[in-house]
């Protein structure tokens, strides 16, 4: 089975605060992905990286960075912490070589800013 | 026209019954299509893909329907245990390609 791993399932963090959330993946997965996911708005995607070392905007990356300096680990920055960034974080991965992409979550962090 | 839309629901539904799921997506040239089910504050899973053909798993059917651009999701004798999000997924074929999720259809199955 594949699985997905994240640091924290609650993290409460200050306005200002640097904040790290880790994902690690155990099935060789080339792409990794980070969505926040709010009521009402659905899942956005973040960053995403097909590959160590290399990264891409999603939709929403403004106030957040990234990190993938192993293939198996796909890290969250959030360099100053808003309250408008309380929300539920989802990293996923998948391995396209199929040509049929389907993701696998881990189980999310949700995330609340003071 | 969003990107891929689906109704939000609630469906409230008695036990048993049969219910469909409707989602439209917008990119006529879309090659994947997925359905995703996501329990309340849990993580989305995989629940089937959709192939052209159109595909059944137990209770669950799922079609896709490329002239009109939407998919489908059937599900039949429905169980309290379906009670859950169901998220329609989009996406192409090459690496570059976007994955779009929906927001979601929200299904309460009655006891």
């Amino acid at each position: 089975d594949v699985k997905v791993t994240q640091s924290s399932r609650y993290l409460v963090k200050r306005t200002g605060e640097k904040v790290f959330l880790e994902c690690v993946q155990d099935m060789d997965h080339e792409n990794m992905f980070w969505y926040r996911q709010d009521p009402g708005l659905g899942l956005r995607l973040i960053y995403f990286s097909y590959d160590v070392k290399m990264k891409e905007k999603g939709d929403i990356p403004e106030g957040y960075s990234v990190s993938r300096e192993k293939k198996e680990r796909f890290s969250l920055i959030l360099e100053s912490a808003s309250t408008n960034q309380t929300s539920m974080y989802l990293c996923a991965s998948s391995d396209r070589t199929s040509g049929r992409e389907t993701q696998y979550f881990g189980p999310g962090t949700r995330l609340l800013v003071l | 026209r969003k990107e891929v839309e689906q109704d939000p629901g609630p469906f409230n539904v008695p036990e048993g019954a049969t219910v469909a799921f409707n989602c439209t997506y917008s990119n006529s040239a879309s090659q994947s299509f997925f359905w995703y089910r996501q329990d309340c504050r849990k993580e989305p899973k995989l629940l089937m893909s959709v192939y052209s053909s159109g595909n059944e798993d137990g209770r669950f059917t799922a079609q896709l329907n490329r002239a009109s651009q939407y998919i489908s999701l059937l599900i039949r004798d429905s169980k309290l245990s379906d009670s859950a999000t169901y998220l329609c997924v989009v996406g192409g074929m090459n690496r570059d390609d976007k994955i779009i999720f929906g927001k979601g259809t929200r299904l309460h199955i009655l006891p």
